[in-house]
């Protein structure tokens, strides 16, 4: 099946600090989505992109749409504790596709000791 | 209160013994799907339904089978289980339109010794 790489694969933060991270992908999607999992729980939708370019802001959050369809990134600004978790990229193709999404293998944030 | 719910959440088990995850939906979603996840790989899905009665494969069938008689429950059933099906299982549930988000129900940890 098609493959996201996703990265950094973990990263630490210190509070305050901008952080990014990014998908790719060989193949194209139609959707991108940006997912947080805390611990013991199912992800949650963080940022949803439609469109090819979109450049989406949710709170501190903000992600884009490779011009491509083929990369996404998602960057935290100004982070805090409440930041740590697994981020995950999934595109999606649509619903031809059976709804399918894909997930890149998730960049675990952790907080700098 | 909208929600996916999975059941158990944790299991332990013998490799041959047939068991079932339930999952269910209060949201009137027409589409739901399975999810392991395992370190390192993402979420990968097993199977999927567009609708009562029609099922499709994922990326990772083997060794599962689904169902879906109703619109709010999708078990997972697996008729003899391996200990390669150690894993986070996720079951999600989404409207199937063009702003696909799928909410993800808690997890269910299997162990198969």
């Amino acid at each position: 099946g098609q493959q996201l790489n996703q990265s950094p694969q973990s990263m630490f933060i210190q509070e305050g600090e901008d952080v990014s991270m990014n998908c790719t992908s060989s193949s194209i999607f139609n959707t991108w989505l940006w997912y947080k999992q805390d611990p013991g729980e199912g992800p949650v939708l963080l940022i949803a992109l439609y469109k090819a370019g979109e450049l989406t802001s949710n709170g501190r959050l903000t992600a884009q749409f490779g011009i491509t369809r083929k990369d996404s990134f998602l960057n935290i600004s100004a982070s805090i504790p409440s930041d740590v978790g697994i981020y995950f990229c999934a595109g999606l193709l649509g619903r031809a596709a059976g709804n399918k999404l894909t997930f890149g293998g998730g960049t675990r944030v952790l907080v700098k000791p | 209160e909208a929600q996916v719910t999975q059941n158990p959440r944790y299991l332990i088990t013998v490799t041959g013994k047939k068991l079932t995850v339930t999952c269910s939906q209060n949201m009137n979603h027409e589409y739901m799907s399975w999810y392991r996840q395992d370190p390192g790989l993402g979420l990968r899905q097993i199977y999927y339904s567009m609708n009562v009665e029609v099922t499709d494969k994922g990326d990772v069938p083997e060794g599962y089978k689904v169902s879906r008689k109703e619109k709010r429950n999708f078990p997972l059933i697996l008729e003899s289980p391996s200990p390669n099906q150690t894993s986070l299982y996720f079951c999600a549930s989404s409207s199937g339109g063009a702003y696909n988000e799928q909410f993800f129900g808690p997890g269910t940890r299997l162990t198969v010794l």
